[in-house]
C-alpha cells in the first residue's frame, strides 16, 4: 500500500505569518507530485505538478520544492492572508500508472 | 468553459435503490476519473478512464460500474446502495501524464439510508 502523508494536520496562523507543510510520499518509483487548493464548500484546484528532483515552483506567494530522492515535498505560503485559508492536498502519481494517491490534507486557518 | 459539470449535486438514497451520478467535461481530456471523500480520508480513487472505451478499477471499484462511451461523459452507477456508500463523491479530469493537474467537479454529496 502506498501512503502519501501530509503534516501537520492543521494549522492556525496569524495574518502575515509565513507558513510550510511538509507531503511526504514513497521515494522509489517516482512520475509526479500534485499539490491541490481545496476550499471548504468548493472543488480542489491545481497548484503545481512536479516532476523532476530539484524542481521549484511558484505562484504568486506560494511556492513548493521537491526532493524524489527523499521522498518530499514542502509547500510554502509567504505572508499568508485570510483567503489562503483552505486545506492545501498534494498526491503522488508513482510510474507506470494512471492514479493519483490523495493525502489527508493540511488544513490552514488564517486569522485576521 | 463550464469545466467538469456534475450533477445531482445532492442525493438521498434508500438502501438497494440504485442510481447513476452524472459527469460531462467540455475541455477535450482523456483522462477522467471518480473520487470518493470520506471525513479524515484522503481522495480514495474508485474508477479512471483513459479515453472512450476504456475504464479500470481504482482502488475502491466494490459497488460501482463505469463506462466511457464518449470522451465528454464518464458516468457512474451505483447498484444496490449500502450506507458504505454514503460520501461525497467528485469526477476529475485531465490531459493526462504530466499536465497541469486534475480539474474537479463541484461534487456529489450522498446519503444512503
Amino acid at each position: 500500500i502506498l501512503n502519501v502523508e501530509q503534516s501537520p494536520q492543521s494549522l492556525h496562523v496569524q495574518e502575515g505569518d509565513s507558513t510550510n507543510f511538509t507531503c511526504s510520499f514513497p521515494s522509489s518509483n517516482f512520475y509526479a507530485l500534485h499539490w491541490y487548493r481545496w476550499e471548504t464548500a468548493k472543488s480542489p484546484e491545481a497548484l503545481f505538478v512536479m516532476t523532476l528532483n530539484g524542481d521549484e515552483k511558484k505562484k504568486g506567494r506560494i511556492s513548493a520544492t521537491l526532493n524524489t530522492k527523499e521522498g518530499y515535498s514542502y509547500l510554502y505560503i509567504k505572508g499568508s492572508q485570510p483567503e489562503d485559508s483552505a486545506t492545501y492536498l498534494c498526491a503522488f502519481r508513482p510510474g507506470a500508472t494512471n492514479k493519483l494517491i490523495f493525502g489527508t490534507g493540511t488544513l490552514l486557518a488564517v486569522q485576521p | 468553459n463550464a469545466g467538469v459539470t456534475q450533477t445531482p449535486k445532492f442525493r438521498i438514497l434508500k438502501i438497494g435503490q440504485s442510481m447513476t451520478l452524472q459527469c460531462t467535461q467540455d475541455m477535450n481530456h482523456n483522462y477522467m476519473y471518480w473520487y470518493r471523500q470520506d471525513p479524515g480520508m484522503g481522495l480514495k480513487l474508485i474508477y479512471y478512464s483513459v479515453g472512450a472505451g476504456i475504464t479500470d478499477k481504482g482502488e475502491v471499484p466494490n459497488g460501482y460500474n463505469v463506462s466511457r462511451s464518449t470522451t465528454e461523459d464518464f458516468p457512474l452507477r451505483l447498484e444496490l446502495a449500502a450506507p458504505s456508500q454514503t460520501s461525497v463523491y467528485f469526477c476529475a479530469s485531465s490531459y493526462g501524464d504530466r499536465g497541469p493537474g486534475y480539474t474537479f467537479g463541484s461534487g456529489t454529496r450522498l446519503t444512503v439510508v
